[in-house]
């Protein structure tokens, strides 16, 4: 069945450092995919989101790419702030006609030191 | 818009009792889910629905059931609490798009729920 693989967390970095959570997936069909960020105590919000092959998505200096031919989705942000601390989860839409299902990755949970 | 809308926020319930979760979303939306998530884990898919009076087992349905009565609610039920329902619950909705695609997921703030 369709999946996604999300790197494993947490990660800290220094504040201005350079950002990437990788995500790969697994999927039938042609799914669009996401990257969502759930701050602490709040429900998840999306970040960007690419609905076909070589898109990219962008919002609020992060970044992601769909590579068909790596089945990638890898989230990044050239200067990350304390205000990015949170969890990041990459998802994929449902891919074929009858299935309403998203399937989530496990979450990364990023820390950003001052 | 408001968005989806869930009450409430926080509830502790004892053992054994019974309460159903409140989702509302004012977008129209024809898809809705209900998810549960552990602390420090993703999240899991307990039900969701395609359309008023329709609805389907997720991945964890065990000890809750729903109804879609109408487009815009999607209550949650759950029957004889267990610490093991400890958990954040999370509605969301979403719409296809025109060619047969589907878009993001609109997510509620959560209903903390514990059991003890």
């Amino acid at each position: 069945g369709d999946s996604v693989t999300q790197m494993e967390g947490p990660v800290t970095l220094s504040e201005e450092a350079f950002l990437t959570i990788n995500c790969t997936y697994t999927a039938t069909g042609y799914p669009s995919l996401f990257w969502y960020v759930q701050y602490p105590g709040e429900g998840l919000q999306l970040l960007l989101k690419a609905t076909k092959a070589d898109d990219k998505g962008s919002n609020k200096g992060f970044e992601a790419t769909y590579r068909k031919e790596t089945t990638s989705f890898h989230l990044e942000k050239g200067s990350v702030q304390v205000s990015d601390s949170a969890v990041y989860f990459c998802a994929l839409s449902p891919t074929t006609s009858g299935t309403y299902k998203y399937i989530f990755g496990t979450g990364t949970r990023l820390k950003v030191l001052a | 818009n408001a968005g989806v809308t869930q009450t409430p926020k926080f509830r502790i319930l004892k053992i054994g009792q019974s309460m159903t979760l409140q989702c509302t979303q004012d977008m129209n939306h024809n898809y809705m889910y209900w998810y549960r998530q552990d602390p420090g884990m993703g999240l899991k898919l307990i039900y969701y629905s395609v359309g008023a009076g329709i609805t389907d087992k997720g991945e964890v349905p065990n000890g809750y059931n729903v109804s879609r009565s109408t487009t815009e609610d999607f209550p949650l039920r759950l029957e004889l609490a267990a610490p093991s329902q400890t958990s954040v619950y999370f509605c969301a909705s979403s719409y296809p798009t025109g060619t047969s695609g589907y878009n993001e997921q609109f997510f509620g703030p959560g209903t903390r729920l514990t059991v003890l």
